[in-house]
């Protein structure tokens, strides 16, 4: 079992905004990463570290953290949206884990 | 531009082994600490093991140990991840991951996966 706990699915209306949540003790200490999914295809980074986008991530997507709790917020969410998305840091030993994921369906 | 290029699908039967390959180019494997992934069908991400580059040792998730091992060809650019012991709980997705850009626990750079399947 993760040590990351993610809600397993959240949906949000078209243009809305959603946060979707990832907790774990390890959160106190580290930041958590936030990758986007979708079918049949990798995993895509959206956020790392503070609040950070990789190049070419559209600015509606944010990061925050507070306590043992990482949230990934989506401003305005787009149809394109819809996807799974991981949440992943360190466990209680150092080592890197995933949390279980979320689905998000934009209605 | 880096970029990940794993071999293609197995199938392979239960108690034989694997090996996947992912060849990096736009950098040389030195540069980078190489980590695996794997995604049963249907399920999350699961990370299996990685390059430490604060201990200079490759890392293996506890639920893998003794079965799995990591290694690079830094002649060819390719890494390797073997695992070993296969059982039907073993299908999934396998995908190399590594950072070149992000820093912490981040993973910036992806393989196109590759499908192992073990059946009888």
């Amino acid at each position: 079992s993760s040590e990351l706990t993610q809600d397993p699915a959240v949906s949000v209306a078209l243009g809305q905004t959603v946060r979707i949540t990832c907790q774990g003790d390890s959160l106190r200490s580290y930041y958590a990463s936030w990758y986007q999914q979708k079918p049949g295809q990798a995993p895509v980074l959206v956020i790392y570290g503070k609040n950070n986008r990789p190049s070419g991530i559209p600015d509606r997507f944010s990061g925050s953290s507070s306590g043992n709790t990482a949230s990934l917020t989506i401003t305005g969410a787009q149809a394109e949206d819809e996807a799974d998305y991981y949440c992943n840091s360190r466990d209680s030993s150092g080592t890197v884990v995933f949390g279980g994921g979320t689905k998000l369906t934009v209605l | 531009q880096v970029q990940l290029v794993q071999s293609g699908a197995e199938v392979k039967k239960p108690g034989a082994s694997v090996k996947v390959s992912c060849k990096v180019s736009g950098y040389t494997l030195t540069e980078l600490s190489m980590h695996w992934v794997r995604q049963a069908p249907g399920k999350g991400l699961e990370w299996m093991g990685g390059f430490d580059p604060e201990d200079g040792e490759t890392i293996y998730a506890q639920k893998f140990q003794g079965r799995v091992t990591m290694t690079e060809d830094t002649s060819t650019d390719t890494a390797y991840m073997e695992l070993s012991s296969l059982r039907s709980e073993d299908t999934a997705v396998y995908y190399c991951a590594t950072r070149v850009y992000c820093g912490g626990d981040c993973f910036d750079y992806w393989g196109q996966g590759t499908l192992v399947t073990v059946s009888s």
